[in-house]
Parts: structure tokens; C-alpha cells; sequence
């Protein structure tokens, strides 16, 4: 079965600072790997995706994923975050099923 | 609109009822996908659809659950008998096929 680990629930970061998010998955064969974004008061959207190719995948908003195939990981980066990134962040990983499982995400406070 | 719709938005229901919530996927979207969101924690998959089939229902808790997509767009999801546990958000969410979930607001069932 397939799993997710986030590893860091709570982040409070100032302005400007750099992010990174850490998500890990159990899952032995190829997967798909997502970030879900959900801002207060609105619905879960995605962020970015991989599928294959270029490990380096960039979504909206300046955000940037790196999927290590060694080291089952998926960490999300961002170089400079800005006060309107609070938001809860969710990795999830689909391998061979249709079903994407999620992570139990991590809250993430940006303060100006 | 354009998006997922899920109805209604807030729930409250007493111990011991019967609930139906709705979920209106994205026109064309062939996959739909039922998950319940607890507070702190991530989307957990309850059932996924194909079309007008159940494909995987192993994510529902017991047999209290139930969900159907007769027509293969609108799906009910069906709690009979509710108990306090499951209080969540129930989150519905389309895909044109095996890629990316679009998610509705959720519907935010309150069980006192």
C-alpha cells in the first residue's frame, strides 16, 4: 500500500524567507506525485504535479517540487515566500491505483 | 459553474440520522472521487467511481456508507444512522481521467 509522511505540521516563517516542505512516500513502483494547496476559506487546488520526465517541476506561484526517486521524496520549495502563501499544504502520491493518497499536511504561516 | 459543486455546504444532524450528500462533478469528468477530511489532518479516501461503477470502495469505514452515480455524473454519498466519529468535512473531487484531482468546497457534516 501506498503511504505519505510530512514531517513538518507547523511552519511560521517571516516574509522573504526561504521554504522548503518535506514529504516523503512509501510506494515501490513509478508514481505520480502531486501538492495541493488549500488557502483559508477555499477548496483544496493543485499546485503541481509530477508524471515523469524532468524531476524539477514547477507549478503556480513561484513553487517547485524535486522528486528523488532514491530517497522517495517529493520536498516542495519556495525561495522567497510571500504573506499570501498561508495555507495548508498536502502532498499526495498515486501509484497503482487511480487513488491518490494524501499526506496529513502541513500548516503554513507566513507572517509580513 | 465550472467547478466541482457539493451540496449542501454545512450539515447538522443529530446521532442516529440519515444523510445524503451531493456532489455535481465537472461536466465531462469521468472519474469522481469521495474523501472525508478530519481537523489536522488529510483528505482520506472513502470511495472512487468510473463512470456509473463503484471501482474501489475499499476506503469506506463500514456499511453505514454508501454512495452511488447512477447516471454517471452526479454522486450521492449516503450515511445512515450517524454517529459522532463522523463529523468531518466530505470532500468530492473530479478527474478527466488518471491525472489531477479537482475538488469542491466540501460539505461540512456536523453530527451532534
Amino acid at each position: 500500500a501506498q503511504s505519505v509522511s510530512q514531517h513538518n505540521h507547523h511552519v511560521i516563517l517571516s516574509e522573504a524567507a526561504s521554504l522548503e516542505l518535506g514529504c516523503n512516500y512509501s510506494y515501490g513502483g513509478t508514481v505520480n506525485l502531486f501538492w495541493y494547496v488549500q488557502y483559508p476559506g477555499q477548496h483544496l487546488q493543485l499546485l503541481l504535479k509530477y508524471f515523469s520526465g524532468d524531476p524539477l517541476v514547477k507549478g503556480i506561484k513561484g513553487f517547485e517540487a524535486e522528486f528523488i526517486k532514491s530517497k522517495f521524496s517529493f520536498n516542495l520549495r519556495k525561495p522567497s515566500v510571500q504573506w499570501s502563501d498561508t495555507a495548508e499544504y498536502f502532498c499526495a502520491v498515486r501509484g497503482g491505483s487511480y487513488i491518490p493518497t494524501f499526506g496529513r499536511g502541513t500548516s503554513l504561516i507566513v507572517h509580513p | 459553474g465550472a467547478g466541482v459543486s457539493q451540496t449542501p455546504s454545512n450539515k447538522v444532524t443529530e446521532k442516529g440520522k440519515y444523510v445524503e450528500l451531493r456532489c455535481d462533478p465537472i461536466s465531462g469528468h469521468t472519474a469522481l472521487y469521495w474523501y472525508r477530511q478530519s481537523l489536522g489532518q488529510g483528505p482520506e479516501f472513502l470511495i472512487y467511481f468510473q463512470g456509473t461503477g463503484a471501482a474501489d470502495d475499499s476506503g469506506l469505514p463500514n456499511d453505514r456508507f454508501f454512495a452511488v452515480r447512477p447516471e454517471g455524473s452526479v454522486s450521492t454519498l449516503k450515511i445512515q444512522r450517524t454517529e459522532r466519529g463522523d463529523s468531518a468535512v466530505y470532500l468530492c473531487a473530479s478527474s478527466p481521467a488518471p491525472g489531477e484531482l479537482f475538488f469542491g468546497e466540501g460539505s461540512r457534516l456536523t453530527v451532534l
